[in-house]
């Protein structure tokens, strides 16, 4: 039974570019949820996806957006980066909203 | 709004002793903590998860208490090898339907 898995493992991109990472939820999973940690930072959430429909979402700007398909599986997408949204992101999946979350590897993208 | 706390932010100790790792909440109606261990650039692995009801839960060498009156929990570890050097990081679920909070993290050296 595959985990919570991420693509790519690792990005580069330059300031004012537009970024879009991936999260496929552990088997029988239906709600996803994001997070971006900081260098020596706890994880911080950005927000929750649940029946295709953001449900939660943390104290981030329009810049970033998501989406979640019928399979449960959910982008992450981030407009005119900026030299400050270099980070892990974290994706995490659980069943329904207030489910035990199990966390994906990351992506660790840079920002230059 | 709920803060998670985490003390001491690093910790190292010569291999075989043992040892707590703290956690503060402000906000004590929880729906569980958990406890989760980062390796270097990894993503988080789920050590434990207490639910409100409980007061302590165990596996292997660690064991994890929950104070939720006074807003605590420790995180204990026996004979403590190499291998636990990690970050741990403590996250609390609020009720309510709330993302889950982090703490910075305790960033653990275990010296052969």
């Amino acid at each position: 039974d595959a985990g919570v898995t991420q693509s790519p493992t690792h990005l580069i991109k330059t300031r004012g570019q537009q970024v879009t990472l991936r999260c496929s939820p552990k088997s029988g999973h239906d709600t996803v949820s994001w997070y971006q940690q900081a260098l020596g930072q706890g994880p911080q959430f950005i927000f929750q996806y649940y029946e295709e429909e953001e449900r939660q979402r943390g104290n981030f700007p329009d810049r970033f957006s998501g989406h979640q398909f019928p399979n449960y599986s959910s982008e992450l997408n981030v407009n005119a980066l900026l030299l400050g949204d270099s980070a892990l992101y974290l994706c995490a999946s659980s069943l329904n909203t207030i489910g035990h979350q199990y966390f994906g590897p990351g992506t660790r993208l840079t920002v230059t | 709004k709920q803060e998670v706390t985490q003390i001491p932010a690093a910790l190292s100790v010569p291999e075989g002793e043992n040892l707590v790792l703290n956690c503060s909440f402000t906000d004590s109606a929880i729906y569980n903590l958990q406890w989760f261990r980062q390796d270097p650039g990894k993503g988080l692995t789920s050590l434990l998860l207490i639910q409100s009801s409980q007061r302590e839960q165990t596996s292997g060498r660690l064991n994890a208490s929950l104070d939720k009156s006074s807003g605590r929990s420790t995180l204990y570890i026996a004979a403590s090898q190499p291998g636990d050097s990690a970050t741990y990081l403590c996250a609390v679920l609020n009720s309510g339907n709330t993302p889950l909070v982090f703490g910075k993290g305790t960033r653990l050296s275990v010296i052969a």
